[in-house]
This record gives C-alpha cells, structure tokens and sequence, in this order.
C-alpha cells in the first residue's frame, strides 16, 4: 500500500513567517510521529500522536511550533513567527502500537528553509 | 538523557567487502531500530531488534543488551547500501513514541 506522505516537500519562507506542514500517515496506523533532521545529525523526536491526542509532546522546542491531529488520521505541524534556525527537514513516521514491534515508517520530509 | 553513539562516523568501502557498523548507547532500552537514510534522504527501517540477533538477506544486527550496544553487519556491500545508518532506542520506561538517534555513520561504497 501507499507509504508515508509529506507535502509539500520543499517549504521556502521569510523569518516571521507561518508555515504549515502536513503528513499522511499509513492507513490505518494509529501513531503518528514528528521529528526534525537539521544537516549532519539524526532525527530529533518533536512530538508523538495515539490517535487524536499528543501522547508525548515533550520535543517541541518552543510555543512557536505546534501540532494537530483532529481525525486521528492526517496531522499538520504549525510553525509560528518562523526563525532562520528553524530550517531543517521536517520528518513524519507512522506505526501500528503494538504491531510489527512498534517499527516506525517514515515519509520523505519536508524540507523547511527560513531566509 | 540517553545518548546514542555510533561507530565509526564515517566509512568507505569497495564493493563487495563487508563491515561492522557499532551503536552504545547509555541507559536500558525496550526499543532499538536500525535505519539506512538513503542519499535522497528517505529513511528506510532496517531492524527492529532491543535484543537478540536478525538476519535480511545481506544484512544482520545483534544487539546486546546487558552491554548496552548494537551491531550491524553488511555483507558484500554493494553501491546502493551508500547513505547514512542510524541508531534509534527508546529509554527503558520512556515514552514508547521517542526514537533517540545517533548521529549516524555515513557509508559510501565505491564500486
């Protein structure tokens, strides 16, 4: 079946800025997950979804970012007032809890970039 | 917190030899994941192994776990196993949905 999808792929934006980016998780997968991968280094955990609700929110780095899961399906991260540091690619991975070990599948990124 | 270190940061091989990619890491884990990052950047799950040993085709990982480390073995290394292998844990009693990673290894095999 479809993988992970994430769009849009490339996000260019000005400091201050709004941005929001969204992820299509595996169908059926009940747990949705955001990381962030700035150049040179792995994937850093933001936030952690079992259904509709933020099971672990304990990597968003500030109130600036944000992120929804309404249906429990698709989720959108928001970035608010947007900062140069924040370039970086946005990663979402999806599992079943549970199944298949809790393996997680990622999609191709979001590649962010704050000028 | 947990920290993830992998061994060595960097690797170059010529195709068909093998190698051994390590991973430490600090704390008890109940969740360990091998990834390769292709060079598009697209992460591909490669093991889900917190203990024990797995074998795929070319491919096998074993991790200790009372030693608090992981290996990944890559047999006969072709130019498409290029990219970036990380490390990924869950802390012992963390939440299950925080992947720790390590910095990686980057691999490039020559042909």
């Amino acid at each position: 079946g479809a993988g992970v999808s994430q769009t849009p792929s490339n996000k260019v934006t000005e400091k201050g800025k709004y941005v929001e980016l969204r992820c299509d998780p595996i169908s059926g997968h009940t747990a949705l997950y955001w990381y962030r991968q700035s150049l040179g280094q792995g994937p850093e955990f933001l936030i952690y979804f079992q259904g509709t609700g933020a099971a672990d929110d304990s990597g968003l780095p500030n109130d600036r970012f944000f992120a929804v899961r309404p249906e429990g399906s698709v989720s959108t991260l928001k970035i608010q007032r947007t900062e140069r540091g924040d370039s970086a690619v946005y990663l979402c991975a999806s599992s079943l809890p549970g199944q298949v070990q809790d393996t997680q599948y990622f999609g191709p990124g979001t590649r962010l970039t704050v000028l | 917190g947990i920290q993830v270190e992998q061994s060595p940061p960097d690797l170059i091989l010529q195709e068909g030899a093998n190698s051994t990619l390590r991973c430490n890491f600090s704390d008890s884990v109940n969740n360990l994941q091998w990834f390769h990052q292709n060079p598009w950047g697209q992460l591909i799950n490669l093991f889900y192994i917190p203990s024990g040993t797995k074998q795929n085709g070319r491919l096998s990982a074993t991790t200790v776990a009372t030693e608090r480390y992981s290996l990944l073995y890559i047999s006969s290394s072709q130019t498409t196993d290029s990219g970036v292998y990380f490390c990924a844990v869950v802390r012992y009693g963390g939440s299950q949905g925080n992947l720790i990673f390590g910095k990686g290894t980057k691999l490039s095999v020559k042909p």
